[in-house]
């Protein structure tokens, strides 16, 4: 069965802090990985997608990794400030086809603190 | 370009009573998709359009839960009649598969703001 993970569910931070959340696939043919955010009540804003064939991706002060074998993407976040706080959520595209299908981790709610 | 757009924002309803969301796509988009998320989780995919046609509803509850894209643009989700469980934010996704422009290293959704729905 592929399946997403994200551990921690929650995580609490200090302003100015790296920190790295982390998300594990069970099958490593995947098509995609995305990265998103969401804000409380809201849906669902897009960070960074991650081909099959590619390591990395960065935007700004994000960069997600991909590591295929070990079934495993991260997103890392510099310098981060009281506005990143959401909930961040790993998705993993299988086939890539007109039917493939989009799975959800369940997320790490982000807190940074003054 | 406009993003995708969805109605309404909030709905509160009793149980056994209906309800209908409307979402409108990014312009060009073929596929279309539609999500339940209950809290504390991630969205699971309820219904998948490519043009007005199905491609993937093997998660609707279709005892109560229908979905159409009837001119292959704009979709409407029903439930009809709602329950406690189905209290949740209904998300409508678009993706450019299956689109003229759709280059086939590319495959990417783009979501809507939700709908968040109360069944009380």
């Amino acid at each position: 069965k592929q399946e997403v993970t994200q551990i921690p569910a929650a995580l609490s931070v200090p302003e100015g802090e790296n920190l790295v959340l982390n998300c594990s696939f069970t099958d490593s043919a995947i098509y995609n990985l995305q990265w998103f955010r969401q804000d409380p009540g809201k849906g669902l804003t897009s960070l960074l997608l991650i081909q099959s064939s590619q390591r990395e991706q960065t935007s700004g002060r994000l960069n997600a990794s991909l590591d295929k074998s070990s079934g495993r993407s991260t997103l890392y976040i510099a310098a981060s400030q009281p506005g990143d706080s959401a909930t961040y959520l790993c998705a993993v595209l299988w086939g890539g086809g007109t039917a493939s299908k989009l799975t959800f981790g369940t997320g790490t709610r982000l807190q940074v603190t003054l | 370009e406009a993003g995708v757009a969805q109605s309404p924002r909030y709905k509160i309803i009793e149980k056994r009573q209906s309800v209908a969301f409307w979402c409108n796509p990014i312009s060009g988009h073929a596929t279309l998709y539609w999500y339940q998320q209950i809290l504390g989780q991630g969205p699971k995919l309820l219904i998948q359009f490519q043009n007005n046609g199905v491609v993937d509803d093997s998660q609707l509850p279709k005892d109560r839960f229908s979905a159409e894209r009837l001119k292959g643009v704009d979709s409407t989700l029903k439930i009809q009649p709602a329950k406690l469980e189905d209290s949740a934010v209904y998300l409508c996704a678009s993706s450019p598969v299956g689109s003229g422009s759709y280059r086939p290293s590319y495959n990417e959704q783009f979501f809507g703001p939700g709908t968040r729905l109360t069944v009380l």
